[in-house]
């Protein structure tokens, strides 16, 4: 059964510290990752999906990488900002559903 | 940019009543999905739904629970009679294969409050 755990459960930084926040998973049989961000009672934001045959993925100060074969992604935030406070989520594809980590509530102050 | 949307954000119900959770998937979209989140808790799996079927269902989805496509736009979660243990934040997705390869996109979320 695929399990998936997000190391650090919290996180909380100065403004401008760049950021690594880790994902792991134990089938390493996965299609898609993706990582998410959840605003406290809100909903999921997509901030980058990375398909199995891609290494990482990158969108803005946000760079993901994925390797299947130790089970791994990180998520690499650069020069953080107050605004990326948020709860931090990734999820594999595993067969036809999403299987959600348990998430990295960040903190980041001026 | 086409979007999932969900109806109502909030609702609050009485323990023991039925509720209906309302999803308009993208338009072109043929896979769809309810998550939920229980408050401080992980994203759970509920179900998926292809060709108006279920094509897959989680433990937490028992006989209380059903999902229907009614017409070509909207996609249902019923829960017959809610207990206390329903109250969570409810997620509809829908991707337009399957999602081995394919993206799911989200909605916003349904609020459920059983007292």
């Amino acid at each position: 059964k695929q399990e998936v755990t997000q190391i650090p459960a919290a996180l909380s930084v100065p403004e401008g510290e760049n950021l690594v926040l880790n994902c792991s998973f134990t089938d390493s049989a996965i299609y898609n990752l993706q990582w998410f961000r959840q605003d406290p009672g809100k909903g999921l934001t997509s901030l980058l999906l990375i398909q199995s045959s891609q290494r990482e993925q990158t969108s803005g100060r946000l760079n993901a990488s994925l390797d299947k074969s130790s089970g791994r992604s990180t998520l690499y935030i650069a020069a953080s900002q107050p605004g990326d406070s948020a709860t931090y989520l990734c999820a594999v594809y595993n067969t036809d559903k999403l299987i959600f980590g348990t998430g990295t509530r960040l903190q980041v102050f001026p | 940019e086409p979007e999932v949307t969900q109806t109502p954000s909030h609702q609050v119900t009485q323990m023991g009543q039925e509720v209906i959770l309302r999803c308009v998937p993208i338009s072109n979209h043929l896979y769809f999905y309810w998550y939920r989140q229980i408050l401080g808790q992980k994203v759970e799996f509920l179900v998926s739904f292809y060709n108006n079927e279920i094509s897959e269902k989680s433990e937490i989805f028992d006989d209380q629970f059903s999902v229907e496509r009614p017409d070509g736009s909207n996609f249902t979660l019923k829960i017959r009679s809610t207990k206390l243990e329903d109250s969570a934040m409810y997620f509809c997705a829908s991707s337009a294969g399957t999602s081995s390869y394919n993206e799911q996109f989200f909605g916003p979320g349904t609020r459920l409050t059983v007292l």
